[in-house]
């Protein structure tokens, strides 16, 4: 089974800095793809950012940014310019690819808090 | 994602009771999604349904039931079975690849 570790439980950043929030997964498959999620304090879970395995190119969306080392099982999450709308718990997820017959849930990892300091 | 709704926002339970949470999504996805979130946790699958009238277990099933009679409502309903049923429910729909969340309902049993 496909495990999502997130090793910061919280995390700290300076307005207009930058800050990494780090994931670990662990699959045994090939082809998968990668998520993050925000949560503000709204609790509803948007979506950050995605990657799909078997593009080595790294995704942006705007300040959010992904540096994805598939051997190292490793997709963390960049924030530049951090916002004081950035704080949230952050989310790493998983999800297997349906065209090799693998599960449609996604696994989550426990959460990054991330605090934005004016 | 707007287009997902979820009612109502806070619920409260008796011990024993029945109670049924509200999905509705006007995204035209086939598939759709409930998972459970306790505190300091990250997301656990319930159930899930990809077309109408069918729907599969998740990992924690138990002592939940759900129903897709239409494409766009995808209720889920708590029983007198669930041990520990207060959290925060999230139901989400989604295309081939990527799930979108509804703002979700929290749940407390009295």
């Amino acid at each position: 089974a496909q495990t999502v570790t997130q090793s910061q439980p919280e995390m700290s950043v300076q307005e207009a800095e930058t800050v990494t929030l780090s994931c670990t997964y662990d699959t045994s498959e090939s082809d998968y793809y990668l998520f993050w999620y925000k949560q503000p304090p709204s609790r509803q879970m948007i979506l950050v950012i995605r990657q799909e395995a078997y593009k080595q190119q790294n995704a942006t969306e705007n300040r959010f940014s992904v540096n994805f080392q598939k051997a190292a099982k490793s997709f963390s999450l960049k924030i530049s310019d951090s916002q004081l709308g950035d704080a949230a718990m952050y989310f790493c997820a998983y999800r297997s690819s349906l065209t090799q017959g693998g599960s449609e849930k996604l696994v989550f990892g426990k959460g990054t808090k991330l605090t934005v300091n004016p | 994602d707007g287009g997902i709704t979820q009612s109502p926002k806070y619920l409260f339970r008796k011990e024993g009771q029945n109670v049924t949470l509200s999905c509705e999504q006007n995204l035209n996805h086939d598939a759709m999604y409930w998972y459970r979130q306790d505190p300091g946790q990250g997301l656990r699958l319930i159930y899930y349904s990809q077309i109408v009238n069918d729907f599969q277990k998740g990992d924690i099933a138990e002592g939940y039931s759900v129903s897709r009679e239409k494409k766009e409502s995808f209720p889920l309903t708590v029983t007198s079975a669930q041990k520990n049923p207060t959290a925060f429910y999230l139901c989400a729909a989604g295309r081939t690849d990527t799930q979108y969340f509804g703002p979700g309902t929290r749940l407390t049993v009295l």
